[in-house]
């Protein structure tokens, strides 16, 4: 089977850095991704790690550790436009290829 | 631009009554999802679909939901007959191989 874990909420200041966390067990591990999804609307892919470091794209970084079934999520220079769910999902191989999802953690932005 | 197209956005009905919900993936995708997404649950996966096959429905009541494409450009996700406790949002996504997969607006279903 597969666990997802996330933290459910976070707050950060504007302007701050935030690093949003994801561990994952999972039996055919094959990427993991990032989205973001603001209220009322549809999920949108932010970044996909399946090698182990650092994606880097723009303000938002995601890095993977596969030995450690770890992930984070890194935005910088944080926006108000940055409060939203982030949703961490895995690709699992060996479950045809088919992307499970987290619970997602709600970041709040305060001024 | 190339999008998920889902209908209806907005669904209200009474409970007992069939609902169907419809999805166009992106032109060229082979791959399509059915979520669905509530504050307890998050997205769960429903059914999935490559190349129009049916891979995974595990995650979905057989006794009521259904999946199937018809064809490339058409996905439909019914329940008959609906309940309360199928309130929810219902999202397709598509992708294209081992790529992201992008979603629809979804399906805001309402049953009371």
């Amino acid at each position: 089977g597969q666990n997802i874990d996330q933290p459910t909420e976070m707050t950060a200041t504007e302007g701050a850095i935030v690093q949003i966390n994801c561990t994952y067990q999972t039996s055919g591990f094959n990427g993991l991704f990032w989205y973001q999804q603001h209220a009322g609307e549809a999920p949108t892919f932010l970044s996909y790690n399946v090698l182990d470091g650092l994606e880097e794209k723009g303000r938002f970084s995601s890095f993977l550790s596969r030995s450690k079934g770890y992930s984070y999520l890194l935005l910088k220079e944080l926006q108000m436009k940055d409060s939203a769910s982030y949703l961490c999902a895995v690709r699992d191989m060996r479950r045809d290829d088919k992307i499970i999802f987290g619970k997602g953690t709600r970041l709040h932005i305060l001024p | 631009d190339a999008r998920v197209t889902q209908t209806p956005r907005h669904k209200v009905t009474e409970m007992g009554q069939e609902v169907t919900m419809r999805c166009q993936p992106i032109l060229g995708h082979n791959t399509v999802f059915w979520y669905r997404q509530t504050m307890m649950q998050g997205l769960e996966l429903l059914a999935y679909f490559r190349n129009r096959a049916p891979l995974d429905d595990s995650g979905m009541p057989k006794d009521r939901f259904s999946a199937e494409m018809p064809d490339a450009t058409l996905a439909t996700l019914k329940i008959q007959p609906s309940e309360p406790r199928d309130s929810a949002v219902y999202f397709c996504a598509s992708g294209l191989g081992s790529q992201e997969a992008f979603f629809g607006q979804g399906t805001r279903l309402t049953v009371v």
